[in-house]
């Protein structure tokens, strides 16, 4: 029964493949998104979906590509992943902003 | 744009003695202001949020935070710290964009 699960918890692989890293919701939250936490614990927002929607799409490279098939999923796909792809990832719910945001337990991605 | 800043970067503490984490934000308007505790490996936890009404709020495991819009701040107290309490403290603020932005986050040491 946990609120925002995200699989796989550890994901380490070579450069240049590509993985991806999924995120469910069971609060019945409408916006979820995606956060990237480097080495020095700094929180950067990727995206954030509405209801399917895309509404924030900060400036990460193009081989980052999220999907959302329902508005409990929003996955995060990696294209040609490079060494400084290599972070830990949030996903992220809220129903509206001002409760806050329930965090997933983090995919750490290790890229050698 | 919005912004937020945590003034330390490590804090040190005694067991049992009081805490108090700095946040700071910079934008016109009043946001909503949210503390977030990260234990080692562990996904984000909101232990308070601020959007309306008392400028002091109540928390999770004993904190509260007060908003002072005349310094734009948004400090975290506790008047007794554990060896538990021990973690990463994230201030975050948010503007009803979906787009809540994090601090550069407090980690919290404490001494027996």
């Amino acid at each position: 029964d946990t609120a925002v699960s995200q699989t796989p918890k550890y994901l380490v692989t070579q450069m240049g493949n590509d993985k991806s890293i999924k995120c469910e919701q069971n609060l019945g939250h409408d916006t979820m998104y995606w956060y990237k936490q480097d080495s020095k614990k700094f929180l950067k927002i990727m995206f954030s979906y509405n209801n399917k929607e895309l509404i924030i799409n900060e400036t990460v490279p193009n081989r980052f590509s999220p999907k959302s098939p329902d508005k409990a999923h929003l996955n995060l796909h990696i294209n040609s992943l490079e060494l400084g792809d290599s972070a830990v990832y949030f996903c992220a719910s809220s129903q509206e902003e001002a409760y806050g945001y329930t965090f997933g337990s983090g995919t750490r991605l290790t890229v050698v | 744009a919005q912004s937020v800043t945590q003034p330390d970067i490590h804090i040190t503490v005694s067991e049992g003695a009081s805490l108090e984490l700095r946040c700071n934000y910079s934008y016109g308007a009043t946001p909503y202001l949210f503390w977030y505790v990260q234990s080692p490996g562990q996904g984000l936890q909101l232990l308070l949020k601020y959007f309306s009404g008392d400028t002091l709020v109540q928390g999770i495991k004993g904190f509260e935070a007060e908003f002072k819009r005349s310094q734009s701040s948004f400090n975290l107290r506790k008047p007794s710290v554990h060896w538990s309490d021990a973690a990463e403290y994230f201030c975050a603020v948010g503007y009803n964009n979906n787009d809540m932005r994090f601090g550069a986050g407090t980690r919290l040491t404490v001494k027996p």
